[in-house]
């Protein structure tokens, strides 16, 4: 696809479960950020890729949050045994490279709610 | 890792000029300024970057002073399908760097 693509674009589940969410990057970018918002709330950066590394994963909110990517493309976002304070808007985000000049291009995100 | 600092909300008119500025005081040298503008149920969409002095696009203008300590953002002529978040990041794309967004403008247009 042109831009990219998250899913699902929203999830419900119950307090305790594990979700996984999903990235497609742009064709071609090798960088690819994960971020959350909360409700009526700025971007919380999580995590960045660059290829299949994952060189800081000190943004993550808990050792309950994992992220990893394949191929150089696909990423996903495992949050075990969900918590209600899980609940917010994931956002993905590619970019051609880590350069300074290349901008992120941002997915609609994934609605994660926990009952 | 450069804290930014915007206006929490604003509001104008349509057909009028609105700026936004955002502060960065602790903005290292390898830093660029980047604009994005977020819909409700959307992703930020990007709008312009800059690293200094001025730059203009097809939608906007960013400013940048020399000390670079803040920038602001110009939006000729608004809309009221202007009305959005804008979020300032400044950071490097260089690994080892988070990036790091500030807490977003929102900004009103009214007929």
């Amino acid at each position: 696809g042109a831009g990219v693509s998250q899913s699902p674009s929203n999830k419900v589940t119950e307090k305790g479960k594990d979700v996984e969410l999903r990235c497609d990057p742009i064709s071609g970018h090798t960088a690819l950020y994960w971020y959350r918002q909360s409700l009526g709330q700025g971007l919380e950066f999580l995590i960045y890729f660059q290829g299949n590394s994952a060189p800081d994963k000190s943004g993550l909110p808990s050792d309950r949050f994992s992220a990893e990517r394949t191929g150089g493309s696909v990423s996903t976002l495992t949050i075990q045994r969900t918590q209600q304070e899980d609940s917010a808007v994931y956002l993905c985000a590619s970019s051609l490279n880590r350069q300074v000049d290349q901008p992120q291009h941002f997915g609609d995100g994934t609605r994660l709610s926990i009952l | 890792l450069a804290k930014t600092t915007q206006p929490i909300s604003m509001d104008s008119y349509e057909g009028q000029e609105v700026n936004i500025t955002c502060s960065h005081n602790n903005i290292a040298t390898n830093d660029y300024i980047t604009w994005y503008q977020q819909f409700p149920s959307q992703g930020p969409r990007f709008i312009i970057q800059g690293y200094k002095t001025k730059v203009t696009n097809e939608v906007a203008s960013l400013f940048i002073p020399a000390d670079r300590k803040s920038s602001t953002l110009s939006l000729p002529r608004v809309s009221l399908s202007d009305t959005a978040v804008y979020y300032c990041l400044v950071g490097v794309n260089n690994a080892g760097n988070m990036l790091t967004f500030g807490g977003g403008t929102r900004l009103m247009v009214k007929p």
